[in-house]
């Protein structure tokens, strides 16, 4: 099966720091991918589209100059979180696009990366 | 717009208690169904994917069929390490090409 890396796992910063999360697409070149967030007992908000080589496209509500998204290959996206606060703590979870073939495909998700901001 | 509704938000089983999970959905054009099962502070793990009515798909005591109107996925003699979060999602098209719709989940948890 598809295999789609986080990291890291967890991550506890101070308020006011930067904080960059990478989503790897390990057996398969992904040329989108997703990034949610999800709050406890609640299902995965997305927040962006993450297109290789070009704009993320940004859910409505979510701050694109908060939640900075880059995708420079077609195997990797990242995801920094900018002066993060207490409320941005949350659980991170990105997904990769995989074509099966024509009109198919599969997303699969990432581990998930848990920020805690202090 | 699309819609997809899980039921029931949760469900008890005994083990060896067969059951199934609904999904229910609108949308104009389906692309495809998916099912996934979250384990609490982990991602989704990727179960299925339908594409047609009248598909079927088995994994292990997992079997997932789909109607034009609704999916369920079938439990058969459930364990205990069966216990998570069953979500199904499907993929816009247009303009938000594979932008996923999720359900709320069902919520399963099996007793030994």
């Amino acid at each position: 099966g598809a295999v789609v890396s986080q990291h890291p796992s967890w991550v506890i910063c101070k308020s006011g720091t930067s904080v960059k999360i990478e989503c790897r697409s390990l057996d398969f070149q992904a040329t989108t991918m997703f990034w949610y967030r999800q709050f406890p007992k609640q299902s995965l908000m997305l927040m962006a589209t993450s297109n290789e080589g070009s704009k993320a496209t940004y859910e409505q509500g979510v701050e694109k100059d908060k939640f900075l998204i880059n995708h420079a290959s077609l195997t990797l996206s990242t995801l920094t979180v900018t002066s993060a606060h207490p409320e941005d703590s949350s659980f991170y979870i990105c997904s990769a696009r995989r074509g099966e073939a024509a009109f198919k495909e599969t997303q699969y998700f990432g581990p998930g990366t848990r920020l805690l901001v202090l | 717009e699309d819609q997809v509704t899980q039921s029931p938000e949760a469900l008890r089983l005994q083990e060896g208690e067969s059951s199934s999970l609904n999904c229910s959905y609108t949308v104009s054009g389906l692309r495809g169904l998916f099912w996934y099962r979250q384990d609490p502070g982990k991602g989704p793990e990727f179960l299925f994917t339908l594409y047609s009515a009248g598909e079927e798909k088995e994994k292990e005591r997992l079997k997932a069929t789909l109607t034009k109107k609704e999916s369920f996925l079938h439990i058969t003699a459930p364990k205990p390490e069966d216990s998570a979060t069953y979500l199904c999602a499907i993929p816009a098209g247009g303009t938000s090409y594979g932008k996923l719709t999720f359900g709320q989940g069902t919520i399963l948890t099996v007793h030994p």
